[in-house]
């Protein structure tokens, strides 16, 4: 069965620091990749996604990731986090050809200003 | 474009009681979902329709919860009768899907619903 992992439940960095949040999944085929960000006491919005092309991806708010095949990874980072990034961020994962979208644990992001 | 639209965005209700929630897709989307998300399971699939019909309910928890897609641009989710167990944010996503393609999901606000 398709899974996806995400290593840390919970984050805390300071203001300015570099952020990477880690994100596997377990499917050998064709994969659509997607990383959302839930606001505290909001909806889930969508922060980026990867279909194909580039494996780097960039999204909204400064936000990149890295889609690397060989690692069936999909590494969501920041280069300079603000106060106002504190949420929690699901990475999430459907076969190609699949309505079904499978959902990481989420991160749990802290900023401390 | 106003998004996925619920209703209501908070509910409180005493256990034994019928719950209906509320969700009209972004317009032109065609694949529509309920999702159920707590502290404890993180976010569940509950069902998803695809023109209307759905497909996967398989993630229903009981025969208690029941959802409808009467049209396009409207659907319900039921508890009947609810339980505080079932207390937990209910969100609607639609997304537009094409042939075998499918495109990233757009959440609605989301239902708070606390059963005492």
């Amino acid at each position: 069965a398709q899974s996806v992992s995400q290593h840390n439940h919970h984050v805390i960095l300071s203001e300015a620091a570099s952020l990477e949040l880690g994100c596997n999944y377990s499917y050998g085929g064709t994969v659509n990749l997607f990383w959302y960000v839930q606001y505290p006491g909001q909806h889930l919005q969508l922060l980026l996604k990867y279909f194909s092309g580039d494996p780097l991806v960039k999204g909204i708010k400064g936000f990149e990731a890295e889609f690397i095949k060989s690692k069936f990874s999909f590494n969501l980072r920041k280069p300079s986090v603000q106060w106002s990034d504190t949420a929690e961020y699901f990475c999430a994962v459907n076969a190609a050809s699949n309505y079904q979208l499978i959902w990481g644990a989420g991160t749990k992001l802290i900023i401390k200003p | 474009d106003a998004g996925v639209i619920q209703s209501p965005r908070h509910e409180v209700t005493e256990m034994g009681q019928e719950v209906t929630l509320r969700c009209k897709p972004i317009s032109g989307h065609n694949s529509l979902f309920w999702y159920r998300q707590t502290m404890m399971r993180g976010l569940e699939l509950l069902i998803y329709f695809n023109n209307n019909v759905p497909i996967d309910d398989s993630g229903m928890p009981e025969d208690r919860f029941s959802a409808k897609m009467p049209n396009a641009s409207f659907s319900t989710l039921k508890i009947q009768p609810s339980e505080p167990r079932d207390s937990a944010v209910y969100f609607c996503a639609s997304s537009l899907s094409r042939g075998s393609s499918y495109n990233e999901q757009f959440f609605g606000p989301g239902t708070r619903l606390t059963v005492l």
